[in-house]
């Protein structure tokens, strides 16, 4: 069981927004910045957003955001490359540890 | 640009021990942070080991305490992860990545494309 809680699967059309969530607790996500990868059919993952920041490349339909203890991906404008697994994770103070969320598989109608 | 390249990963018995590397370019290694995540088939993503940019300050995952040991040699820009004691459901793809520092958290900055390392008798 993972110590992050993600979606299993979400789905959208193309040019949807879509939104996808990441819960964990106040020692994970409640105090620390949450970083979010794309991994496309199982290919290496690659970083699309730190917390509110964007890496360089990556288009600006995506954007994070963070409430409390749940952290946000946005996809606006959804594009059919974007179909791929996300996964959500920061640094968890009780375990001393990385913590990942168990993914979220997303479909492009 | 950043690239980073795993290898040493195979085929190896219960108990058994290799050691992965992973080879960087591109950006200054030594003035990085470094990590190991691993994906078992089938399965999510699992944080294994960080290691500070000057090798002081190290982490591990309760599942790998003990038994994995990262390392590194920045005059050589490689990272080092050996692992004994090994077990069936250490098999995995092993990536390595670079870490970045935003607003006060540690994040996987760019990743290599991985090592599969599969135990099995």
């Amino acid at each position: 069981q993972s110590a992050l809680t993600q979606e299993a699967s979400v789905s959208g059309t193309v040019g949807q927004k879509v939104t996808l969530s990441c819960t964990g607790n106040s020692i994970n996500i409640g105090s620390f910045a949450v970083g979010w990868y794309q991994q496309i059919s199982h290919g290496a993952p690659k970083t699309v957003m730190f917390g509110n920041s964007l890496p360089s490349g990556i288009p600006d339909r995506f954007s994070g955001s963070k409430s409390g203890t749940t952290a946000s991906l946005t996809i606006s404008g959804l594009q059919p490359e974007d179909e791929a697994d996300y996964y959500c994770s920061t640094w968890d103070y009780s375990l001393s540890a990385w913590v990942f969320g168990g993914g979220t598989k997303l479909t492009v109608l | 640009q950043v690239q980073l390249v795993e290898s040493g990963g195979g085929v190896v018995q219960p108990g058994g021990s290799l050691r992965l590397s992973c080879a960087a370019s591109g950006f200054s290694f030594s003035n990085y942070d470094m990590h190991w995540v691993r994906q078992a088939p089938g399965k999510g993503l699992e944080w294994v080991a960080f290691i500070r940019y000057d090798g002081n300050n190290k982490y591990y995952a309760a599942s790998v305490k003990g038994r994995f040991t990262i390392s590194r040699d920045n005059s050589k820009n490689t990272l080092y992860l050996q692992m004994n004691s090994l077990r069936a459901e250490d098999t995995a793809l092993y990536y390595c990545a670079k870490a970045i520092a935003v607003a006060g958290t540690s994040h996987f900055d760019c990743w290599g494309q991985g090592t599969l390392v599969t135990v099995s008798s």
